[in-house]
């Protein structure tokens, strides 16, 4: 199994400032053939099923707000929020499909500062 | 707007079968995967499996030989089955709909709201 490992588990933000999360994966997660990785990212808000934000480690999904931005390749990945409002507060988690089982992170909890 | 909600009873007693089914609106079956995912707090987000649209599945090989996952195109609808559960079991249960693409599974864009089953005696 690819395991996907997160950090921190935790992380305090001020309001209008930039958060940043880690994810890294046991192995690649670049399919060669597309030169995608098969990475994404939610975020899960109380009593709320998780909502996909960013696909392909990078693509923003269609109504994501640009604050939100994925990046990095191979192993190695982030998680940005450029400007921190009030309506991210919540749990973070990425996700690998290049292989099943398909694997999560054990989450990030945003909070305010 | 494609919505899917997760139906089946909340209480399961130990040894015996949970059964779910979740019902797809606003859409087709069409050329996604469909998939089960659960949470719990102890272990976070775990995928149980996924069918595709001509019925072939992958599970995930922690779960053994306990999961069946099945698919009824007439009623738009696809099904979990969980066997001889314990209490390990108890868990928020997701149903999630699952792009393709290049024929391979992608990110889980569509999800239910989930539904609280616990294994209890």
């Amino acid at each position: 199994d690819i395991v996907m490992t997160q950090s921190p588990d935790s992380l305090a933000v001020s309001l209008g400032e930039r958060a940043t999360i880690s994810c890294k994966s046991s192995q690649s997660i670049l399919y060669s053939s597309n030169n995608r990785n098969y990475l994404g990212w939610y975020q899960q808000k109380p009593g709320q099923p998780p909502k996909l934000l960013v696909y392909w480690a990078s693509t923003r999904e269609s109504g994501v707000p640009d604050r939100f931005s994925g990046s990095g390749s191979g192993t190695d990945f982030t998680l940005t929020i450029s400007s921190l409002q009030a309506e991210d507060v919540a749990v973070y988690y990425c996700q690998q499909y290049y292989s099943t089982p398909i694997t999560f992170g054990q989450g990030t909890r945003l909070e305010i500062k | 707007q494609v919505r899917l909600q997760e139906s089946g009873p909340g209480l399961v007693k130990p040894s015996e079968t949970l059964s779910l089914t979740c019902t797809i609106s606003g859409g087709y079956i069409g050329s996604y995967y469909w998939s089960w995912i659960r949470q719990t707090p102890g272990k976070g987000l775990e995928w149980i499996g996924f069918i595709d649209y001509s019925g072939n599945t992958n599970h995930n090989p922690s779960l053994q030989s306990r999961v069946t996952i099945s698919l009824d195109t007439s009623k738009n609808q696809f099904s979990l089955i969980l066997n001889s559960v314990t209490a390990a079991d108890t868990a928020i249960y997701y149903c999630a709909r699952v792009r393709r693409s290049s024929g391979r599974p992608d990110a889980s864009d569509i999800w239910g709201q989930g539904t609280m089953v616990t294994v209890f005696s």
